[in-house]
C-alpha cells in the first residue's frame, strides 16, 4: 500500500516551458487535492477534485490546469511556467471531506 | 473566507503539555477544524479534527468553544520528536463550489530538552 505518490520529486524548468505533475493514490479515495507551499508559508489549495471526472478551483488556480480521468490519478499541469510558480507542490487525497487528508512527499519545482 | 491566525512560534520543554490556539473569527456553519503536523521536507500529517466541544484521540485533544471562533490543540507530554510546524485548517466540506480549505501560516513548535 503505497499511499499517495508524486512524480517527479524534483524538476527545473525554464520560463515558458510546460510540464505535468502526476499524483497517484491507491486508497480508493474520492477526494484529491493539489497544494503549493512557498518558503515560510502554509499550504494553499490550487485545485481539487471530488470524484473521477470532476475538478474545481481552489484558492490559487491561475496558471494551472488539472485533470482527473481516473479515480486514482490527479494531474496538475503548468502550460507556461513562470518564476512565481517556483514552489513545493503537494498532492493529497481523502475518503471524505472534511476528513483526514493523506499527503504525498511533494515535488520541488524551480522555474528559472 | 474563514481566515486563521496562529502564533508564529512556541518553545516548550520535554514532558510539558503544549497548547496551541488558532483564531478563526469568520468560520462558517459547515466548516470543520483540522490540525496537521509537518516536518521539514515532508507532507503534512493529520493530527485531529473537530466541529464543536472537545475531541480526543491517542495523540492530542482539540478544544472548541461554543462560538467556534477559536480552537486549541493540546499535546500532552511533548517529546523532542514533536518539534514541527503545526497548521490549523478551517473548511473543507465542499458542499458547494464556494467552499474552500484555508491553511494558516502554521506555528513552529520547538521542544527543548
Amino acid at each position: 500500500n503505497a499511499g499517495v505518490t508524486q512524480t517527479p520529486k524534483f524538476r527545473v524548468l525554464k520560463t515558458g516551458q510546460s510540464m505535468t505533475l502526476l499524483c497517484a493514490q491507491d486508497m480508493n479515495h474520492e477526494y484529491m487535492y493539489w497544494y503549493r507551499q512557498d518558503p515560510g508559508m502554509g499550504l494553499r489549495l490550487i485545485h481539487y477534485s471530488v470524484g473521477e471526472g470532476t475538478t474545481a478551483k481552489g484558492e490559487v488556480p491561475d496558471g494551472y490546469n488539472v485533470s482527473r480521468l481516473k479515480k486514482q490519478n490527479f494531474l496538475l499541469g503548468l502550460e507556461s511556467a513562470a518564476p512565481s510558480q517556483t514552489s513545493v507542490y503537494f498532492c493529497a487525497s481523502s475518503y471524505q471531506s472534511p476528513g483526514e487528508q493523506y499527503f504525498g512527499p511533494g515535488t520541488r519545482l524551480t522555474v528559472t | 473566507l474563514a481566515k486563521t491566525t496562529q502564533p508564529i512560534s512556541m518553545d516548550s520543554y520535554e514532558g510539558q503539555e503544549v497548547n496551541i490556539t488558532c483564531s478563526h473569527n469568520n468560520i462558517a456553519t459547515n466548516d470543520y477544524i483540522t490540525w496537521y503536523q509537518q516536518f521539514p521536507s515532508q507532507g503534512p500529517r493529520f493530527i485531529i479534527q473537530g466541529y464543536k466541544t472537545k475531541v480526543t484521540n491517542e495523540v492530542a485533544s482539540l478544544f472548541i468553544p461554543a462560538d467556534r471562533k477559536s480552537s486549541t490543540l493540546s499535546l500532552p507530554r511533548v517529546s523532542l520528536s514533536d518539534t514541527a510546524v503545526y497548521y490549523c485548517l478551517v473548511g473543507g466540506s465542499f458542499r458547494n463550489r464556494d467552499d474552500k480549505i484555508i491553511f494558516g501560516k502554521g506555528t513552529r513548535l520547538h521542544i527543548l530538552p
